[in-house]
């Protein structure tokens, strides 16, 4: 079974910074799909960011970028310029095909200071 | 925009009643999730359905049974609500199949239980 393992159960980083959220991942499958969401304090979730495992470049939205290293199966966020409203838990997540179930990781949670 | 609703915000149950989560989609998606999230816990999913009448078990189904009449409604009943089913529960849907919007979830905002 697929395995989602974030082990930062909590970061903090100072507005304007930048920080890095760490996931790693357990499968045997080639093609796959990685995720980053976000989940403000009582608000929806929401899609941060996809990678597909077939492309060799990494994903970037504006502040939002991932390393994607396929041999080490990690997937890590950075978020730079933190702003304040970028504070949530952070949960990566994998699915295995286009029509499979995702698989999420426990979540980070992180706060940003003036 | 895509939207997910699900019913209810907030509910208060006693031991041993039954109760239905409710989730509608407006977007004609084909899968729609249920997935129980705890502390420290992360998601987890109790099921999943592929197309209307089709449902399959995820990783928790124990104590909770899905029904999918229409293709933009999936319910979650608690047949006999339990104490340690007190959790925030989060309907999804998602659009199946195309590459390029593959994966994407699309979440409620979800329904907080508290089993009493």
């Amino acid at each position: 079974a697929q395995t989602v393992t974030q082990s930062q159960p909590e970061m903090s980083v100072q507005e304007a910074e930048t920080v890095t959220l760490s996931c790693t991942y357990d499968t045997s499958e080639s093609d796959y799909y990685l995720f980053w969401y976000k989940q403000p304090p009582s608000r929806q979730m929401i899609l941060v960011i996809r990678q597909e495992a077939y492309k060799q470049q990494n994903a970037t939205e504006n502040r939002f970028s991932v390393n994607f290293q396929k041999a080490a199966k990690s997937f890590s966020l950075k978020i730079s310029d933190s702003q304040l409203g970028d504070a949530a838990m952070y949960f990566c997540a994998y699915s295995a095909g286009t029509a499979s179930k995702l698989t999420f990781g426990t979540g980070t949670r992180l706060q940003v200071t003036l | 925009d895509v939207k997910v609703t699900q019913s209810s915000r907030y509910l208060v149950k006693r031991t041993g009643e039954k109760v239905f989560l409710e989730c509608v989609q407006d977007m004609d998606h084909e899968n729609m999730f249920w997935y129980r999230q705890d502390p420290g816990l992360g998601l987890r999913l109790i099921y999943f359905s592929y197309d209307v009448k089709m449902k399959e078990k995820g990783d928790i189904p124990e104590g909770y049974s899905v029904s999918r009449e229409k293709k933009e409604r999936f319910s979650l009943i608690l047949e006999s609500a339990s104490t340690n089913q007190t959790s925030m529960y989060l309907c999804a849907s998602r659009l199946r199949g195309v590459r390029k919007d593959a994966g994407e979830l699309f979440f409620g905002e979800g329904s907080r239980l508290t089993v009493l």
